[in-house]
């Protein structure tokens, strides 16, 4: 079965400085995709970045790139250079492409930005 | 840009009362979603619609039904609201297939006492 596992609940970063949260997971598909979201505390899902399971160079956006490891099954999320509007709670997904729309969300894990 | 929204930030009602959650997207998207979520369980896929009048269960779909009559409009119904009902409602929306994102609204607070 699918799963998504966050082991941090929560992580603080001083202000530009880089912070990796981390993401592991567990299917049997070939064919899936890994999605970070932010989100704040207004509490709307913001999309940051994808990484498909095929594709050969880890995704980047901006001051976010996903370290893609496909072996161990990780996908961490990497932000360069903190901002303290990077305070929020940020969730790893996962959704097998062929076989079905779901997204598999994990638990999250609370960003604190220190001035 | 994109734009998924919720009828009610926030929702207070009695239990044994009927619930709607109206969401409404102006992508033209076909897929769409509702979640909840609570704290330490991230988010929970109540139910999802790929089409018109079309819907599947999701991973808990016990207490709740949904709606769609219209592409834009997706509703969740709470038959007789429920206190383990209390939780964030999220719907959102993404194009059919191929790895696109799901895009949220800013979600319902539903509170039931």
């Amino acid at each position: 079965a699918q799963k998504i596992t966050q082991t941090q609940p929560g992580m603080f970063v001083q202000e530009k400085e880089a912070v990796t949260l981390d993401c592991t997971y567990d299917t049997s598909d070939q064919s899936y995709g890994l999605f970070w979201y932010k989100q704040p505390s207004s509490g709307e899902m913001i999309f940051l970045i994808y990484q498909g399971s095929y594709d050969e160079q880890n995704a980047t956006e901006g001051r976010y790139s996903l370290n893609f490891q496909k072996a161990r099954k990780s996908a961490n999320l990497v932000i360069s250079a903190s901002q303290l509007g990077d305070s929020a709670m940020y969730f790893c997904a996962m959704r097998e492409l062929d076989s079905s729309y779901k997204l598999i969300f994990g638990s999250g894990t609370r960003l604190l930005v220190r001035p | 840009d994109v734009k998924v929204t919720q009828s009610s930030r926030y929702l207070v009602k009695r239990t044994g009362e009927k619930v709607f959650l109206e969401c409404v997207q102006d992508m033209d998207h076909e897929n769409m979603f509702w979640y909840r979520q609570d704290p330490g369980l991230g988010l929970r896929l109540i139910y999802f619609s790929y089409d018109v009048k079309m819907k599947e269960k999701g991973d808990i779909p016990e207490g709740y039904s949904v709606s769609r009559e219209k592409k834009e409009r997706f509703s969740l119904i709470l038959e007789s609201a429920s206190t383990n009902q209390t939780s964030m409602y999220l719907c959102a929306s993404s194009f059919r297939g191929g790895p696109h994102e799901q895009y949220f609204g800013p979600g319902t607070r539903l509170t039931v006492t």
